[in-house]
């Protein structure tokens, strides 16, 4: 079972607040992602890392922000939350994989689902 | 492009029946090709992973197969039961970077009826 937590679970807000959605592993692994996910729709990614002090924005443009000072926690934070970004938010975490040719499981957590009224 | 397709979108069948899950992908460099489970409002659970050299790998009722050559793959269930009601992912990573990018189709809703 990946050890791999986020919190809180669901979350209901008004616009124009500021929020952190909290990820943890206990896995020791160095590579974080954060994906976005409408209902019946793909994952999209939004942010990664690749180890502590290193974050790069993913494939979908995300208004969030996210931080990586320690290998197990890497929080997204919206500083002016809209009903746009309402929306189930899944972290994931992977090993590094051995060279190019190499499986790079992710583990995912159990999502955040966000509505912003 | 790259892009993975999966069919049907949404799938109902009674419990014990067997059923097949189709996906296509256009991803390359392909690296290998996985399955996922997703319970509704959870995260992803991995059934399988292949690399480019295995054509079968099967987890218990989930059998998946992968034709490189064709770049199509299936997940076969059988025996299917409640808790098998899902949504099925196939997601395929390139080996074009150091990320292991990942490329995910949108799933298919899998029902199971008593």
């Amino acid at each position: 079972e990946a050890d791999i937590y986020q919190t809180p679970r669901y979350l209901v807000i008004g616009t124009g607040k500021k929020i952190t959605l909290e990820c943890s592993q206990t896995m020791g692994h160095d590579k974080m992602y954060w994906y976005q996910q409408d209902p019946g729709m793909e994952l999209h990614l939004i942010h990664y890392s690749y180890g502590v002090n290193s974050t790069e924005k993913g494939d979908l443009s995300s208004e969030s922000t996210v931080s990586r000072i320690r290998t197990e926690h890497f929080p997204l934070t919206l500083e002016s939350a809209r009903p746009s970004h309402t929306s189930q938010y899944l972290c994931a975490s992977s090993e590094p994989s051995s060279g190019t040719g190499g499986v790079n499981e992710q583990f995912f957590g159990p999502g955040t689902r966000l509505t912003v009224l | 492009k790259n892009q993975v397709e999966q069919s049907p979108q949404s799938l109902i069948i009674l419990e014990g029946k067997n059923c097949t899950l189709q996906c296509n992908y256009t991803v390359s460099p392909f690296s290998n090709l996985r399955w996922y489970k997703q319970d509704t409002g959870r995260g992803p659970v991995s059934l399988t992973i292949m690399t480019f050299s295995e054509n079968t790998k099967s987890n218990g009722r989930y059998t998946a197969t992968l034709d490189a050559d064709t770049k199509q793959s299936s997940l076969h269930i059988t025996a299917s039961q409640l808790s098998d009601s899902a949504s099925y992912i196939c997601v395929v990573s390139d080996r074009g970077s150091t990320l292991g990018r990942l490329y995910f189709g949108r799933g298919t809703q899998l029902t199971v009826w008593p």
